[in-house]
């Protein structure tokens, strides 16, 4: 089946500074991707989508100038916490369809836990 | 506005029967998901229903009525490593996903 790999799985890192995390589709191609944030008990809340070779598009709320996405391939898409505060400290999850119809299920990297000291 | 509400927490035992239940109202319907997600851990799929009835998969069904804006998840012989939160998710017109808070599911011996 479908595989969405995430890495990395844990950082932790300083306030000020910026973690990168990646997306990877194995083994099919991903025009479109879909970056989440998931506090503790709550449910999934969609960031934003990333589109390959385009801008991506960003959920009322989230500041793309902190939260940066690129898409660079039908592969691979990035998602860059910049300047990372301790409220930014959540379950950062990717995702993606194996499939071309728009209801087509979502495959879901295995997340990245950032904790932000 | 669009609402999905499951039930916070549900406890079942060893080998019985449960049945997660979720309701929904949205802007337009392109069908239910049901994801399984352990703690710590990403979701995984589970089911997909666009068309009322029943679909059973192994130990697992899920069930739409469109009309009543209504599905549940069924889970039979349940086993301990079943203990996990289970997420309804309907797609609306736009083809968004709307997340419900998710079922934390759990299982006693």
């Amino acid at each position: 089946g479908a595989v969405v790999s995430q890495h990395p799985s844990r950082v932790i890192c300083k306030s000020g500074t910026s973690v990168k995390i990646e997306c990877r589709s194995l083994d099919f191609q991903a025009t479109t991707m879909f970056w989440y944030r998931q506090f503790p008990k709550q449910s999934l809340m969609l960031m934003a989508t990333s589109n390959e070779g385009s801008k991506a598009t960003y959920e009322q709320g989230v500041e793309k100038d902190k939260f940066l996405i690129n898409h660079a391939s039908l592969t691979l898409s990035t998602l860059t916490v910049t300047s990372a505060h301790p409220e930014d400290s959540s379950f950062y999850i990717c995702s993606a369809r194996d499939g071309t119809a728009d209801n087509s299920p979502l495959h879901f990297g295995n997340g990245t836990r950032l904790t932000v000291t | 506005g669009q609402n999905i509400d499951q039930p916070t927490e549900m406890t079942a035992t060893e080998g019985a029967i449960v049945q997660i239940n979720c309701t929904y109202q949205t802007s337009g319907f392109n069908g239910l998901f049901w994801y399984q997600q352990h703690a710590g851990e990403a979701p995984t799929f589970l089911s997909y229903n666009v068309l009322d009835g029943l679909e059973e998969k192994g130990r697992f069904s899920s069930f739409l009525s469109r009309s009543k804006g209504y599905s549940y998840l069924l889970l039979k012989e349940l086993q301990m490593k079943d203990s996990a939160s289970y997420l309804c998710a309907v797609m609306d017109s736009n083809y968004q996903l709307i997340w419900g808070a998710g079922t934390k599911l759990i299982i006693k011996p």
